[in-house]
């Protein structure tokens, strides 16, 4: 079945500066690759998300690459803020299922 | 529009004790999972529904039964509540391109 790993599991990043999570996964038929942001005690939510037929998708400072061939995808921050801090979770669906299955997560903390 | 709403918020129970966790979303989706989250922890699926009807195991089924009783309702049973069943319980309705989560149950089994 399909596996998502993700690294790192902990970054701490000067407020300003970027900060990268990046997720490998396994199946090579996954065709949909969206990054969920939860805030301390809050539910998850999508932020982000990315089709397979792209490469980029920007969203303000988010972003989101994709490498098929390589089997990973990465989320980009740029110009971090407090608000940025949160645990960050992405996710890859097995193409034959309804589910998707999330990485274990990573907490970004933003410094001052 | 409610999106996807849970109850209980906080639930305490002691060890061997049963209680139904209550979920319901009102966006016309297909598909309702069930996760639970533990301390510091990721997101683990025990049960999921892709349809009316429909419900299948997902990682960690164990100590756990669900019930889809209608499009808007799937609700997650503790037969007998053990101590490591101690999590954030969360519901969710969508699919495999965008789920939509509810606001968690806080469980804790003493």
């Amino acid at each position: 079945g399909e596996n998502v790993e993700q690294h790192p599991s902990t970054l701490s990043v000067q407020e300003g500066d970027s900060a990268v999570i990046k997720c490998t996964y396994s199946d090579s038929a996954s065709n949909y690759f969206p990054w969920y942001k939860q805030e301390l005690g809050k539910r998850p939510q999508l932020i982000i998300d990315i089709r397979s037929n792209v490469g980029e998708k920007k969203d303000q400072r988010i972003a989101v690459t994709l490498n098929k061939t390589a089997k990973h995808f990465s989320l980009h921050i740029t110009e971090t803020q407090p608000e940025d801090s949160a645990v960050y979770f992405c996710a890859a669906p097995p193409n034959r299922d309804d589910k998707i299955i999330f990485g274990k997560g990573t907490r970004l903390h933003i410094l001052p | 529009n409610a999106g996807v709403t849970q109850t209980p918020k906080f639930q305490v129970l002691k060890t061997g004790q049963s209680m139904t966790l209550q979920c319901a979303q009102d966006m016309n989706h297909n598909s309702m999972y069930w996760y639970r989250q533990d301390p510091g922890m990721g997101l683990r699926l025990i049960y999921y529904s892709a349809s009316e009807g429909t419900t299948d195991k997902g990682e960690v089924p164990n100590g756990y039964n669900v019930s889809r009783l209608n499009k808007r309702e799937f609700s997650l049973r503790l037969e007998s509540a053990a101590p490591s069943q101690t999590s954030v319980y969360f519901c969710a309705s969508g699919g495999k391109w965008e789920q939509y989560f509810g606001p968690g149950t806080r469980l804790t089994v003493t």
